[in-house]
């Protein structure tokens, strides 16, 4: 089943922070984190395994809590560059991912 | 030269025909996928491949087939595309024994269109 990401958009002023949040219906091993920008491929940011461990790429972080089955994605001090859209997918142990429908990010100057 | 990519980049058919999409890696990687993309439905998996002789069904993969000639290629067909198969299709390959475990690697996308 797919995970549902909120919020669907967000506006933002660059230097200003973010969070966007993936939950699921369903046990969860990993959350993986993408980003895509118009018209291009989706890029790997960061993976999540069970086990809670946050981890960070640059200004760009993530937690996941495998028992409320949710990971968030925070972003600090937005760039420009930070502009995309941004999608979560879960892997419940088949080794395969569901996506979410993604979270629009737009960072004005 | 890019790691994944995919053949046509573009492609307009019409009702009934049959179409293939082709993906090819350089990355060496065992896994690879096909997914659908439709405006705010993100990414839905259509067929994937753990190995040459491993296929398995994915979310949606009612009206499309699929074939993995080698390690280093993957193709989607389309037996007789319909309209509403209108959308960007993306492979992805992964490895899973990669520090990053199982991180996907996108190729550009082809953008199909049924008429």
């Amino acid at each position: 089943q797919q995970p549902v990401q909120s919020p669907q958009a967000v506006i933002l002023r660059e230097g200003e922070d973010a969070v966007i949040n993936c939950s699921s219906s369903k046990a969860l091993y990993s959350v993986h984190w993408y980003r895509q920008k118009h018209g291009e491929a989706p890029v790997f940011l960061m993976i999540l395994l069970k086990g809670g461990e946050q981890k960070g790429h640059e200004k760009i972080s993530a937690s996941f809590n495998e028992k409320k089955q949710q990971s968030s994605l925070y972003l600090t001090a937005s760039q420009l560059s930070y502009s995309g859209t941004y999608f979560c997918g879960t892997d419940g142990g088949a080794q395969k991912l569901v996506f979410g429908q993604g979270t629009r990010l737009t960072i004005n100057p | 030269d890019a790691d994944v990519t995919q053949t046509p980049r573009n492609r307009i058919t019409k009702t009934g025909k049959r179409i293939m999409l082709e993906c090819s890696q350089t990355k060496g990687h065992d896994r690879m996928y096909w997914y659908r993309q439709d405006p705010g439905l993100g990414l839905q998996l259509i067929y994937y491949s753990f190995d040459v002789k491993d296929i398995n069904k994915g979310e949606i993969s009612d009206g499309y087939s699929v074939s993995r000639q080698a390690q280093a290629k993957f193709s989607l067909s389309l037996e007789s595309a319909i309209p509403n198969q209108t959308a960007l299709y993306f492979c992805a390959t992964s490895d899973p024994d990669s520090a990053e475990l199982n991180e996907q690697f996108f190729g550009p996308g082809t953008r199909l269109t049924v008429l």
